[in-house]
């Protein structure tokens, strides 16, 4: 079984600050992880995965999420707000399941507000 | 455009009706995923095809979902004798390759609401 919590519903940050999105998974195999960001009135689209190569991964836009196995964390990081990265971002994790296919479990959200 | 498509975007229906939802995935693409997402969740996954064959269903699929895959290209999903329950986001991914680590490509969804 799988599972990714995601801490805090929504999210503020002023232009400029720093962004931190917690994502907690739990899986009985080794996962591979993935953070999806939803812009207003756009498809789910891909910002960053983690596939086991690298523990520090950089996506677009400028964020970047490190896996801590320890933690059995993925938090998304930005060092620098941007108006423009006001959006939902989920996050998700990847693992074999019993029937030998990867199976995606995504979190409930979080909605990031830029406030100028 | 070359992405996922979805047909329609949006569907108002009345309680009991049938409705049907398409998704053309990007072409080179052998395997589909059909997730459902609610206000304030996740999508939820509620099936996945390989080629053709449907390998997966999640125990939110009742009787009442049926989704299907001819010839390995475009999907539907029908939902019989639709409730209030069932409105929703449904949304259609697909991706190449056979690992965990390749990124699914997303539809924009079809909105359904029930009446």
């Amino acid at each position: 079984a799988q599972s990714v919590t995601q801490l805090g519903s929504h999210v503020s940050v002023s232009e400029g600050a720093l962004v931190l999105l917690r994502c907690n998974y739990s899986s009985s195999v080794p996962p591979y992880l993935f953070w999806y960001v939803q812009y207003p009135n756009q498809r789910l689209q891909l910002l960053l995965k983690y596939t086991s190569a690298a523990t520090l991964v950089k996506g677009i836009n400028g964020f970047e999420a490190e896996f801590k196995k320890s933690e059995t964390s993925f938090h998304l990081t930005k060092p620098s707000a941007h108006m423009s990265d006001a959006a939902e971002y989920f996050c998700a994790v990847s693992a074999s399941n019993s029937g030998g296919y990867q199976k995606v479990t995504f979190g409930t959200g979080t909605k990031l507000q830029v406030i100028p | 455009d070359t992405g996922v498509s979805q047909d329609p975007r949006h569907k108002i229906t009345k309680r009991g009706q049938n409705v049907t939802f398409r998704c053309d995935p990007i072409s080179e693409h052998n395997r589909l995923y059909w997730y459902r997402q609610t206000l304030g969740q996740g999508p939820e996954f509620l099936t996945y095809f390989q080629n053709e064959a449907q390998l997966e269903k999640s125990r939110l699929l009742s009787d009442r979902f049926s989704a299907e895959r001819p010839k390995g290209s475009f999907s539907t999903l029908e939902i019989q004798r639709t409730e209030q329950g069932d409105s929703a986001m449904y949304l259609c991914a697909s991706r190449t390759g056979t690992g965990g680590t390749e990124t699914q490509y997303f539809g924009p969804g079809t909105r359904l609401l029930v009446l």
